[in-house]
């Protein structure tokens, strides 16, 4: 069946550091990809997506590019802030499929 | 808009003990989904309702049931709770045509 595997936390960062994520996925066809947010206390919301291979998303200066032939969807943003801190899901959704399948999550900790 | 909301947000049960979570969502979504979310093993979908009138099972649906009440509503029931099921527990919804799934808040539930 589909999977989707994540970097176990927490990553723990100093405020302006780097900070890459890594997911990878076991999936038949061509599923659409995703990033979720999870704040502390909060239910999730969508941070980007993409559907195709190649593609990038990008919001609020995170990043994730769709790599077919690695099977992976890293995410990544240039200077983290404390305000970044939460637990991060990767997930796909196969085309004509309504339901999503998640990764287990990555805490993020971020440090003045 | 509300988007999606959870009742009630917290709740201690005996085991043994019935409840129903409620959802609601006031975007005119088709589909909603339960799930939920233990230390270490990401979100699980427990049911969920492509549309008005049909449910189905998803990864985790023993223990449980679901109403699709009408098109806002979708109702999650424990008929006699156990400890296993201490969790918290989202829900969620997406409009026809689209992959991106908004979720509630949540209800954080203990089964003692």
């Amino acid at each position: 069946g589909d999977s989707v595997t994540q970097m176990e936390g927490p990553v723990t960062l100093s405020e302006e550091a780097f900070l890459t994520i890594n997911c990878t996925y076991t999936a038949t066809g061509y599923p659409s990809l995703f990033w979720y947010v999870q704040y502390p206390g909060e239910g999730l919301q969508l941070l980007l997506k993409a559907t195709k291979a190649d593609d990038k998303g990008s919001n609020k200066g995170f990043e994730a590019t769709y790599r077919k032939e690695t099977t992976s969807f890293h995410l990544e943003k240039g200077s983290v802030q404390v305000s970044d801190s939460a637990v991060y899901f990767c997930a796909l959704t196969k085309s004509g499929y309504s339901t999503l399948t998640f990764g287990k999550g990555t805490m993020l900790l971020v440090s003045p | 808009n509300a988007g999606v909301t959870q009742t009630p947000k917290f709740q201690v049960l005996k085991t043994g003990q019935s409840m129903t979570l409620q959802c609601a969502q006031d975007m005119n979504h088709n589909s909603m989904y339960w799930y939920r979310q233990d230390p270490g093993m990401g979100l699980r979908l427990i049911y969920y309702s492509a549309s008005e009138g049909t449910t189905d099972k998803g990864e985790v649906p023993n223990g449980y049931n679901v109403s699709r009440l009408n098109k806002r509503e979708f109702s999650l029931r424990l008929e006699s709770a156990a400890p296993s099921q201490t969790s918290v527990y989202f829900c969620a919804s997406t409009g026809l045509g689209t992959d991106t799934q908004y979720f509630g808040p949540g209800t954080r539930l203990t089964v003692l």
